[in-house]
């Protein structure tokens, strides 16, 4: 079965912008959460979402959002882009939440010049 | 806090020789500990979990709460482990959350 898609791959963004990107979990695994991935601060959780439900968010400031739909695909934005925000963003999927298997995307690499 | 720190950012050992990836952790409750990889130009993947308590492609880990350690350990190590490898946490709040170490870069020499 497909795994996790995450679009755009590859993003470059000027600083004020904002950004949309875009995970589809893996069929039937209805919990989807975010990491960013940077050289200097490695993976760090962003969020998580079950049920179009935030169920956990991580201490990133508020211009990083996110949200889930119906069909378990979930979006986060980042408003505001600063240089610093440069990074990896990894989506995982699972079936559920507690205890499962994380399964990851290749990730969205955004770069703000 | 939760922590995780994998004092190693780079390893080197021949094929062949034991390797053993280093992982503590700082969680005042029962954690949940991982170990994930990345192989080049893959993605992260499980290896392995320490509720399992499997082997998987050889490597064990052991959750040792006295000493707040999960280290990775392969008794022969062969070719295709040279990878990225991740410890990672889970505290009550679920697995979804996990929180990594900085990683360890594992390269096997012929």
């Amino acid at each position: 079965k497909a795994g996790v898609t995450q679009t755009p791959r590859y993003l470059i963004k000027t600083r004020g912008q904002q950004v949309t990107l875009s995970c589809s979990p893996i069929s039937g695994h209805r919990s989807v959460s975010w990491y960013q991935q940077t050289p200097g601060q490695g993976l760090q959780f962003l969020f998580e979402y079950f049920s179009e439900t935030q169920r956990n968010k991580g201490n990133f400031p508020g211009r990083f959002s996110g949200r889930q739909f119906s069909n378990s695909r979930s979006e986060m934005n980042v408003s505001t882009l600063e240089l610093g925000d440069s990074a990896l963003y990894l989506c995982a999927s699972s079936r559920d939440t507690g205890g499962g298997e994380l399964f990851f995307g290749e990730g969205s690499r955004l770069t703000v010049l | 806090a939760q922590r995780v720190t994998q004092p190693e950012k780079l390893l080197s050992v021949f094929k062949g020789a034991p390797v053993e990836l280093k992982c503590n952790y700082s969680y005042s409750g029962s954690p949940e500990l991982f170990w994930y990889v990345q192989y080049s130009r893959q993605r992260l993947q499980l290896l392995l979990r320490h509720i399992s308590r499997e082997s998987i492609k050889g490597f064990t880990a052991d959750l040792n709460k006295g000493e707040t350690s999960f280290h990775l350990k392969k008794p022969f190590a062969q070719e295709e482990d040279s990878a990225m490898y991740y410890c990672a946490l889970s505290g009550y709040q679920g697995a979804q959350k996990l929180v990594f170490g900085q990683g360890t870069r594992l390269t096997i020499n012929p």
